[in-house]
C-alpha cells in the first residue's frame, strides 16, 4: 500500500464546475505539497501546507493533520486547468524526503 | 524560489546508448535531487546529490547505470547509461529551496527504440 493515496484517479469534468481532489498519507509528516505537472513533465509547486488552509486565485488547498488527508480545490475551473494533479508527503522521520502520491488526472472540457 | 533550468526536454535515443541530462540553477543550492516517473506511475527518487561528494542513491539504482556528477552549488547531470525501452520516462531534477520547499525542472521525456 502506498504511503500517499490519492482520489481518483481520473476526473473529467465541464468548464465552470468545482472540483476536489483527495489526498490520504499513514505517516507522520511536516508538511505536504500540492504539484501540478503539465503535458511537457514538468511540475510546479501549487501549495506548501503544514496546517490549516491556504488559497491562490481559484485554488484552494486544505489538510486535516489529525485525519491525515488534504484536499485540493478548483473553483470556476477552465481548460487551462487540465493537467496531472500530484500530492507529495515530507515525511517527519528526519530525512525530509518527499513520497508521493499516484496523481490526479483532471481534464476540463470546454 | 530558484529557477531551474533542464536540458534536453526531450529525446529518442536508440538502445545501448547513454543520455546526459543537466540541471542548471539560479542560485546556489546544497542539495539536488534526481527523479525518475514511469509512464503512468508516480516520481520515484533516484538519487541526492551534493556538491563535493559522491551522490546518494536509493534502493534499486545503482551509480554505473545513473551517474550523477555535481561540480558546484548551481549545476548537476544525470547520464542514463547503457538504454534499454524500460528506461522510457520522465526524469526530472529538484532542488530544496528553504524550509521544506522544493522546485522542479521542466522534465525530460525520454523515448529508447
Amino acid at each position: 500500500k502506498n504511503e500517499v493515496e490519492q482520489s481518483p484517479q481520473n476526473l473529467t469534468a465541464q468548464e465552470g464546475e468545482f472540483i476536489t481532489i483527495n489526498c490520504s498519507y499513514s505517516v507522520g509528516i511536516s508538511a505536504l505539497h500540492w504539484l501540478q505537472q503539465h503535458p511537457g513533465g514538468g511540475i510546479v509547486s501549487l501549495f506548501m501546507l503544514s496546517s490549516g488552509k491556504k488559497k491562490h486565485g481559484r485554488l484552494i488547498a486544505t489538510i486535516n493533520i489529525q485525519e491525515k488527508h488534504s484536499s485540493l480545490h478548483i473553483t470556476a475551473s477552465h481548460p487551462r486547468d487540465s493537467a496531472v494533479y500530484i500530492c507529495a508527503a515530507i515525511s517527519n522521520f528526519g530525512n525530509e524526503k518527499l513520497t508521493f502520491g499516484t496523481g490526479t488526472r483532471l481534464t476540463i472540457i470546454p | 524560489s530558484a529557477v531551474i533550468s533542464q536540458k534536453p526536454s526531450r529525446d529518442i535515443c536508440q538502445r545501448g546508448t547513454s543520455l546526459t541530462i543537466q540541471c542548471q540553477v539560479d542560485s546556489q543550492v546544497t542539495m539536488m535531487f534526481w527523479y525518475r516517473q514511469q509512464p503512468g506511475q508516480s516520481l520515484t527518487l533516484i538519487a541526492t546529490a551534493n556538491q563535493g561528494s559522491e551522490a546518494t542513491y536509493e534502493s534499486g539504482f545503482v551509480i554505473d547505470k545513473f551517474p550523477i556528477s555535481r561540480p558546484n552549488l548551481t549545476f548537476s547531470t544525470l547520464t542514463v547509461s547503457n538504454m534499454s525501452p524500460e528506461d522510457s520516462s520522465i526524469y526530472l531534477c529538484s532542488v530544496g529551496t528553504g524550509p521544506y520547499g522544493y522546485t522542479f525542472g521542466s522534465g525530460t521525456r525520454l523515448t529508447v527504440v
